[in-house]
């Protein structure tokens, strides 16, 4: 089956410091993304990716989707103490886009 | 308010006992997902259903049950065949898949974090 991975699984940054985590497909998407998980709650939508080699930016996020669609990022730039939590890719396979399948997630801590 | 409801929020079980979690919502979204997280952990497929009177097995459905009589509803029943039931347990929907492009956004419940004893 698909599967998703996230690197790394843990990271933590002083705050202002920038933050990447990255996700790794082993099948094409058909689109990915991004959620965020505050400690404690539920996965919160932040953005979608669809085309090829995408990049889109929500204030201080930054996120892009790879030219072979299998691959993605997310970078934080000058983290904030609100930014802590867990953040999870999803992707959904081409050819089977109905199953949404979450990479493992990175949990980011942030040191005041 | 639309959303999506799981409850209870908590719940405690004796081992051995069959125990259905609950989700409902008003989003009129045809997808629905049940996924498993464990401490430290990403979210694990359960089962999934696009359509009322039709779902299909994740990567974990080992040891659990849905029905989706109901647009609406699609409950979790965790058996006694589950070798490992506590966990917290997650409800999503979503639009239907269709286009690409269309904004398939998953609305995620509060969770029930299931502790079998």
């Amino acid at each position: 089956g698909q599967q998703v991975m996230q690197i790394p699984q843990y990271q933590h940054v002083q705050e202002g410091e920038d933050f990447t985590t990255y996700c790794n497909s082993s099948t094409t998407l058909s689109n990915i993304q991004w959620y965020k998980q505050r400690p404690g709650g539920h996965p919160v939508f932040l953005i979608q990716l669809v085309k090829s080699g995408e990049v889109k930016k929500q204030k201080r996020l930054t996120f892009q989707f790879g030219e072979a669609k299998k691959n993605s990022s997310l970078h934080i730039t000058a983290t904030q103490t609100t930014d802590v939590g867990t953040y999870f890719c999803a992707g959904r396979p081409s050819g089977s886009a109905r199953q949404l399948t979450f990479g493992s997630g990175t949990q980011l801590t942030v040191l005041p | 308010d639309g959303g999506i409801t799981q409850s209870p929020k908590y719940l405690f079980r004796k081992e051995g006992q069959n125990v259905t979690l609950s989700c409902e919502q008003n989003l009129n979204h045809d997808a629905m997902y049940w996924y498993r997280q464990d401490p430290g952990q990403g979210l694990r497929l359960i089962y999934y259903s696009q359509i009322v009177n039709d779902f299909q097995k994740g990567d974990i459905a080992e040891g659990y049950s849905v029905s989706r009589e109901k647009k609406e509803s699609f409950p979790l029943t965790v058996t006694s065949a589950q070798k490992n039931p506590t966990a917290f347990y997650l409800c999503a929907s979503s639009p239907l898949v269709g286009r690409n492009s269309m904004n398939t956004e998953a609305f995620f419940g509060q969770g029930t974090r299931l502790t079998v004893v």
